[in-house]
């Protein structure tokens, strides 16, 4: 059974930082691996897919990678912005089609 | 081109009742899966519907149960409600094969 997990599960950085989201999942056999975005009693924007054959997928200021026999995933947010501020799930797709969510990490950038 | 769209946006219930959600996909997607979301949590898979059949289910019990229309829009039922029902329904669809998924605003459901 796929376990998602990602770390950390709050932060808070001033504006202009770099930071890096991290995800874990316990079934390497995946498809691909997506990542969102979810304000507050919002639904999820999705962000970036990154399929099994690929590494890495960037968009603007966001880059996720993906490395599938460590288990991991990454999503580097360049430059924050106080508009970044949002809870960021990850959620890769195991062999069984099945997609499945991480709690996520709820992002606070200070003005 | 309208994403997913879901109704009701809000609506109260009181336990032992029954409560039917709604779900447009997006143009061109044929398959809908839906998630609930407890407060804090990241969202569950209840499960996902392919061409008017269940294709997958997650780890919830008959009490929920769907239905797909052959214009692909999608229904969530949730009998005999619980207080712990109460949470946000989200519903996403996907053009079958990618799994990539589009989301809704969702359906946040209280149970009184």
């Amino acid at each position: 059974k796929q376990e998602v997990t990602q770390i950390p599960a709050a932060l808070s950085v001033p504006e202009g930082e770099n930071l890096v989201l991290n995800c874990s999942f316990t079934d390497s056999a995946i498809y691909n691996l997506q990542w969102f975005r979810q304000d507050p009693g919002k639904g999820l924007t999705s962000l970036l897919l990154i399929q099994s054959s690929q590494r890495e997928q960037t968009s603007g200021r966001l880059n996720a990678s993906l490395d599938k026999s460590s288990g991991r995933s990454t999503l580097y947010i360049a430059a924050s912005q106080p508009g970044d501020s949002a809870t960021y799930l990850c959620a890769p797709e195991g062999g069984d089609d099945k997609i499945i969510f991480g709690k996520g990490t709820r992002l606070h950038i200070l003005p | 081109d309208a994403g997913v769209t879901q109704s009701p946006t809000h609506l109260i219930k009181t336990r032992g009742q029954q409560v039917t959600l709604r779900c447009s996909p997006k143009s061109g997607h044929d398959t809908v899966s839906w998630y609930q979301q407890a407060l804090g949590q990241g969202p569950q898979f209840i499960f996902q519907y392919y061409e008017e059949e269940e294709r997958q289910r997650g780890n919830f019990p008959d009490r929920f149960s769907g239905h797909q229309f052959p214009n692909y829009s999608s229904e969530l039922n949730v009998n005999a409600l619980l207080l712990g029902d109460s949470a946000l329904y989200l519903c996403a669809s996907s053009p079958d094969g990618t799994g990539e998924l589009f989301f809704g605003e969702g359906s946040r459901l209280t149970v009184l």
